[in-house]
């Protein structure tokens, strides 16, 4: 079945520095979400990316689409206390369901 | 944003017996609704999709008569698990989407202990 790993699997960074996880499928996805979980809660979605190469920004956090559909990453500038948590890609071949990624669990350091 | 609850947010139960939860979405109608298993520091895995009116779709792997999946309404979707035991141990989370395909809203989740 299909598989979506992440990379790496733990982060830690010292405030202010950057951090980027990667997301990899071995099928050619339709469209990739990302969601974000802080300990103890729920995942809380981030954004959608459709189009190959697509890429979009949300203040300091970036979303990239491969241009193969395959793959995708999140790349968080000056990294602040608040990203604490893991962060999960979610990804579909075409059906409605998602398959989450393994998630990168990322701790920031003041 | 939309908003999904699930009750109980943590149930603790003997082993064998069956126990019930319920996710539900607030201010919107969701014809289809995800089921979710999270251990400790791991990911989502997708159980079941939950379908109004009709079975659901079971992963592969997962027990359909272990895991009792219903969605009578457009609101309201319950997972019986069945005869549990310790290993049904776990971190239970619902979730829908707006629109088929899209964002999903997730329920704050179950944590089900199984003594």
């Amino acid at each position: 079945g299909q598989q979506v790993m992440q990379i790496p699997q733990y982060q830690h960074v010292q405030e202010g520095e950057d951090f980027t996880t990667y997301c990899n499928s071995s099928t050619t996805l339709s469209n990739i979400q990302w969601y974000k979980q802080r300990p103890g809660g729920h995942p809380v979605f981030l954004i959608q990316l459709v189009k190959s190469g697509e890429v979009k920004k949300q203040k300091r956090l970036t979303f990239q689409f491969g241009e193969a559909k395959k793959n995708s990453s999140l790349h968080i500038t000056a990294t602040q206390t608040t990203d604490v948590g893991t962060y999960f890609c979610a990804a579909t071949s075409g059906t409605y369901k998602y398959i989450f990624g393994t998630g990168t669990r990322l701790k920031v350091l003041a | 944003g939309a908003v999904v609850s699930q009750h109980p947010s943590r149930v603790i139960c003997k082993s064998g017996t069956s126990v019930k939860i319920e996710c539900r979405s607030l201010d919107f109608q969701a014809t289809t609704m995800f089921w979710y298993r999270q251990f400790p520091k791991q990911s989502l895995m997708l159980m079941a999709t939950s379908n109004e009116g009709s079975k659901a779709t079971y992963e592969q792997g997962v027990e359909k008569d272990k895991f009792l999946i219903n969605h009578a309404s457009l609101t309201l979707s319950t997972l019986t698990v069945t005869s549990a035991h310790p290993e049904d141990s776990s971190f239970y989370i619902c979730s829908a989407p707006l629109i088929a395909g899209s964002e999903q809203y997730f329920g704050p989740g179950t944590r089900l202990t199984v003594t």
